[in-house]
């Protein structure tokens, strides 16, 4: 199975803060990856898809990179709304495995 | 809207066996690829299962597998998840999803907890 690995696994940040989270697959997934956000009590919901692509509706702050191996989600100025947990999941192969999460929090 | 409701989630005894349901509206089931992801209280998200558009092609994750029946009616535009032989590792809040291409989800559900337990 291909491992996911986010960095951090939490941060603290204010409103207004540059915001980048780390995702590392331990084998070549190509663009094949996506981000969600999920706020406590609720279903996850799509950010980014196939490494780069914004999802319709979601808010231009929202920007992924990256492509093999290592990928990065970035927030360029973080809103009130954006303090959630975010993951990352690979849909390269089966099984689409998931990072473990990173849980932004408000300093 | 775009909309997926799942239900039959509850309490069971560990050997037991569940039936989830996932009703589809706001879209034409029979276009999209849908999928059960599930999450553990307090963690994180596992995918579990998908299956294609005419149920053609199906996967599991090695956890379920043998145990879980991933199917679909899309005259009914319902999605379905057997469970059987439940393990206390299976409580979680199981959520169906629908897929797009490149293997996104980019509707879920509200999600149904599942409680194995005795």
């Amino acid at each position: 199975d291909i491992q996911m690995t986010q960095s951090p696994s939490s941060l603290s940040a204010s409103v207004g803060d540059r915001v980048t989270i780390t995702c590392r697959a331990s084998q070549n997934i190509s663009s094949y990856l996506n981000w969600y956000q999920q706020k406590s009590g609720t279903a996850p919901k799509l950010l980014i898809y196939t490494a780069s692509s914004l999802q319709s509706g979601v808010p231009s702050r929202f920007t992924g990179s990256g492509s093999g191996t290592d990928f990065t989600l970035t927030i360029s100025s973080l809103q009130a709304e954006d303090f959630a947990t975010y993951y990352c999941q690979q849909s390269y192969t089966t099984p689409r495995t998931f990072g473990q999460g990173t849980k932004v929090e408000i300093k | 809207q775009v909309q997926l409701v799942e239900s039959g989630g509850g309490l069971v005894k560990p050997g037991g066996s569940l039936r989830l349901s996932c009703a589809a509206s706001g879209f034409t089931l029979s276009g999209y690829y849908m999928s059960w992801i599930r999450q553990a209280p307090g963690k994180g998200l596992e995918w579990v299962s998908y299956i294609s558009r005419s149920a053609k092609t199906i996967n599991y994750a090695d956890s379920v597998k043998g145990r879980f029946t991933i199917s679909r009616d899309n005259a009914k535009n319902s999605l379905y998840l057997q469970m059987d032989s439940l393990r206390a590792e299976d409580t979680a809040v199981y959520y169906c999803a629908r897929d797009q291409k490149g293997g996104s989800s980019d509707y879920w559900g509200q999600g149904t907890l599942v409680t194995v337990s005795s």
